[in-house]
């Protein structure tokens, strides 16, 4: 069955950097973009990153770019974000998340979820 | 950017009936999805492409969509389905956006 199992997370300061893993198994990893989704305390789910299936193109909305890099190693199947500059709006618990077709064509679902880690900026 | 609007809450009693609501302009072929939210635990889905289940979902869920709004159904609500429930679309700027988000509760 596929697995995301994340791990890193923790407390940092303000202005400081954490990155974050995702190891997968159970599909071909090198078969799949992969997505990063996060929720702050109180808040809805947020996309934050997304990587192409062989590492070519990243992206990003406007909350996290210049700061966050998403980035795969296909042959340990896993999923990196670095994050750099981080304050304490990005205290949120992050999920790797891999995206499925739609009838649309597009990969624009969810069908797995990592179980989520813990980011905690603050002083 | 492309905005999804949902209720905060919805209550509903044991056996009954939830409907959560989901607006936005313009979904014409855009598809909705559907994921369930609990404290702790990853986000699950529930529906996709506006009305599919995945495989170990219960028939109790079901997915509509007319015009602006897309529907999630849960007939017969147990105490499990308590939860956050999210609707979700693509869009071609803002790629993955995500409604609000209801909070179901189960009195």
């Amino acid at each position: 069955q596929v697995q995301l199992v994340q791990s890193g997370g923790g407390v940092v300061p303000p202005g400081k950097s954490l990155r974050l893993s995702c190891t997968t198994s159970g599909f071909v990893f090198s078969d799949y973009g992969m997505q990063w989704v996060r929720q702050a305390p109180g808040k809805g789910l947020e996309w934050v990153a997304s990587v192409w299936h062989d590492g070519s193109a990243t992206d990003y909305p406007d909350s996290v770019k210049g700061r966050f890099t998403v980035s795969r190693d296909n042959s340990k199947d896993t999923l990196y974000l670095q994050m750099n500059s981080l304050t304490v709006e990005d205290t949120a618990v992050y999920f790797c998340a891999r995206p499925n077709v739609g009838s649309s064509g597009y990969y624009d679902y969810f069908d797995n979820w990592g179980h989520g880690t813990l980011v905690t900026v603050s002083s | 950017s492309y905005v999804l609007t949902q209720p905060p809450s919805v209550s509903v009693a044991p056996g009954q009936t939830a409907s959560l609501s989901c607006g936005g302009t313009n979904f014409g072929r855009r598809s909705v999805h559907w994921y369930q939210h609990k404290a702790g635990q990853a986000p699950k889905l529930v529906v996709f492409d506006d009305t599919d289940r995945p495989s170990g979902i219960p028939d109790r869920f079901s997915g509509s969509k007319s015009g602006s709004a897309a529907t999630l159904t849960i007939s017969r609500v147990e105490a499990g389905d308590e939860a956050d429930y999210y609707c979700q679309v693509w869009d071609n700027s803002d790629h993955y956006v995500f409604g609000g988000g209801t909070k179901v509760t189960v009195l």
